[in-house]
């Protein structure tokens, strides 16, 4: 079993509708919970954090945790093909350490 | 600001030279970390520093691997002798801190062709 398992997709979404990306981790101590957005070719670039059980928006995008269940998730309304890339998720080991485990990914196709 | 720089962007060389990395960290951020990339094993961490001070190398497939963090504003990974299953996207990444909650940020990459 992965630490961090998601989805390698692609997922495709017409534009306009709710791109819903899930993941989960299997380190119950895990602390901080990471969302980036890799286009190809590029570098990984940071687009939410949630560290609490619930919800977290910021602009078209919700972050949802569920440490019970161990789970976490992005969802992206109003998708535009501007969105389509890889979503990486990453997850945090404990309090005192930044070290980060990455999922494969999940590629993002938003069609016109 | 600037974001983290690293250099070169592109390497190809031949197998058994050696290669070079190098990282310059956001300013003011103490903690830094080297990533390989690529199709099949994703995004892998293979050492991080704090304060200059190496922390978590485990990561680091092989003895072929090494990373240097000298002073706060540079870092290098030195493969010696490389192999062509070292290709792949080396990235380096900062934050502020080693804190679980300190976002890392990444730089371009180094894209490594090794023939």
């Amino acid at each position: 079993q992965k630490e961090v398992e998601q989805n390698s997709g692609p997922l495709s979404v017409p534009e306009g509708a709710i791109a819903s990306l899930n993941c989960t981790y299997s380190d119950r101590v895990s602390q901080s919970f990471f969302w980036y957005r890799q286009y190809s070719g590029k570098s990984p670039e940071l687009i939410m954090s949630i560290y609490s059980n619930g919800d977290k928006e910021d602009g078209r995008f919700t972050a949802q945790l569920n440490k019970a269940s161990q789970y976490v998730s992005l969802l992206i309304r109003d998708s535009q093909p501007s969105d389509s890339a890889t979503y990486l998720c990453a997850v945090g080991r404990g309090s005192n350490t930044g070290k980060l485990i990455f999922g494969q990914g999940t590629t993002l196709q938003v069609k016109p | 600001d600037a974001g983290v720089i690293q250099s070169p962007r592109h390497e190809v060389t031949e197998m058994g030279q050696e290669v070079t990395l190098r990282c310059k960290p956001i300013s003011g951020h103490n903690s830094l970390f080297w990533y390989r990339q690529t199709m099949m094993r994703g995004l892998e961490l293979l050492i991080y520093f704090n304060n200059n001070v190496p922390i978590d190398d485990s990561g680091m497939p092989e003895d072929r691997f090494s990373a240097k963090m000298p002073n706060a504003s540079f870092s290098t990974l030195k493969i010696q002798p490389s192999e062509p299953r070292d290709s792949a996207v080396y990235f380096c990444a900062s934050s502020f801190s080693q804190g679980a909650r300190q976002p890392q940020h990444f730089g371009d990459g180094t894209r490594l062709s090794i023939l």
